[in-house]
C-alpha cells in the first residue's frame, strides 16, 4: 500500500513561492501521483497531476525525483485565496491504492 | 455548470434510520467513487464503480451499499446508520480509474 505522508501544516505569506512534499516509499511502478486542494466545506479540487520528472500547469508544479518515492508542489506566489488544505493522492488506473494523504493545511498570511 | 451534483446538500437521520444519499454527473465519466471524510481528516474511499463493475475497499463496513442504475447516477445506501457514519460524503467522478477526479460538493450527514 503506497501510504503517504505530508507535513500538518505550513504558513507562507502572500507573494512567496510554497513547497509541499509529500512522501511516498511504497509507490508502485504504475502508481500516479496527483495533488488536490480542498476549501471548508467543498469537495477536493484537481490541481496536477504526474508520474515522473516535472509538471507544470497554469496554476502550479509538480517535482518528482527519478526514485518516485516523494513529490512536491509547488505553488509560485501564493495569496490569500490559496489558504486551504492540500491533498497528494497515490493511485493507478487499476483503481488501487487510491490513498489520499493526510493532507497539509497551507496558511497564507497577509 | 454543475458537473458532478450531490443530493441533498445536507441531511439528518435518526440513529438506525436507513438513508440514501445520490449522485449524478453530466461528465459521461466512467468511474464514480463515494469517499467518507470526517471533521479534520482525509477523504476515505468507500467504493468505486468502473462502469458497472463494483470495487469495495477491504475496510468498508456492511453497512455502506451502493448502487449505480446506469452512467449518471450512484447511490450511497447507509443500512444502519451509527452515531460515527456523521460525516462528509463525497462523490467524484473520472473518465479512467487513474485520471483527474471531479468531485462533487459533498453531503453531509448528521445521525441523531
Amino acid at each position: 500500500l503506497a501510504k503517504t505522508t505530508q507535513p500538518i501544516s505550513m504558513d507562507s505569506y502572500e507573494g512567496q513561492e510554497v513547497n509541499i512534499t509529500c512522501s511516498h516509499n511504497n509507490i508502485a511502478t504504475n502508481d500516479y501521483i496527483t495533488w488536490y486542494q480542498q476549501f471548508p466545506s467543498q469537495g477536493p479540487r484537481f490541481i496536477i497531476q504526474g508520474y515522473k520528472t516535472k509538471v507544470t500547469n497554469e496554476v502550479a508544479s509538480l517535482f518528482i525525483p527519478a526514485d518516485r518515492k516523494s513529490s512536491t508542489l509547488s505553488l509560485p506566489r501564493v495569496s490569500l485565496s490559496d489558504t486551504a488544505v492540500y491533498y497528494c493522492l497515490v493511485g493507478n488506473n487499476a483503481g488501487n491504492m487510491l490513498t489520499f494523504g493526510g493532507g497539509t493545511r497551507l496558511m497564507v498570511k497577509p | 455548470d454543475a458537473m458532478v451534483i450531490q443530493n441533498p446538500r445536507y441531511q439528518v437521520t435518526q440513529f438506525g434510520k436507513p438513508v440514501t444519499l445520490s449522485c449524478s454527473q453530466t461528465l459521461n465519466h466512467n468511474v464514480m467513487y463515494w469517499y467518507q471524510q470526517k471533521s479534520s481528516q482525509a477523504p476515505k474511499l468507500l467504493f468505486h464503480y468502473y462502469d458497472k463493475d463494483f470495487n469495495n475497499e477491504a475496510d468498508t463496513p456492511d453497512n455502506f451499499q451502493s448502487r449505480r442504475p446506469n452512467t449518471s447516477f450512484c447511490f450511497l445506501d447507509i443500512r444502519s446508520p451509527g452515531l460515527g457514519d456523521a460525516a462528509m460524503y463525497l462523490c467524484a467522478t473520472s473518465r479512467d480509474r487513474g485520471s483527474q477526479q471531479f468531485f462533487g460538493p459533498g453531503t453531509r450527514l448528521t445521525v441523531l
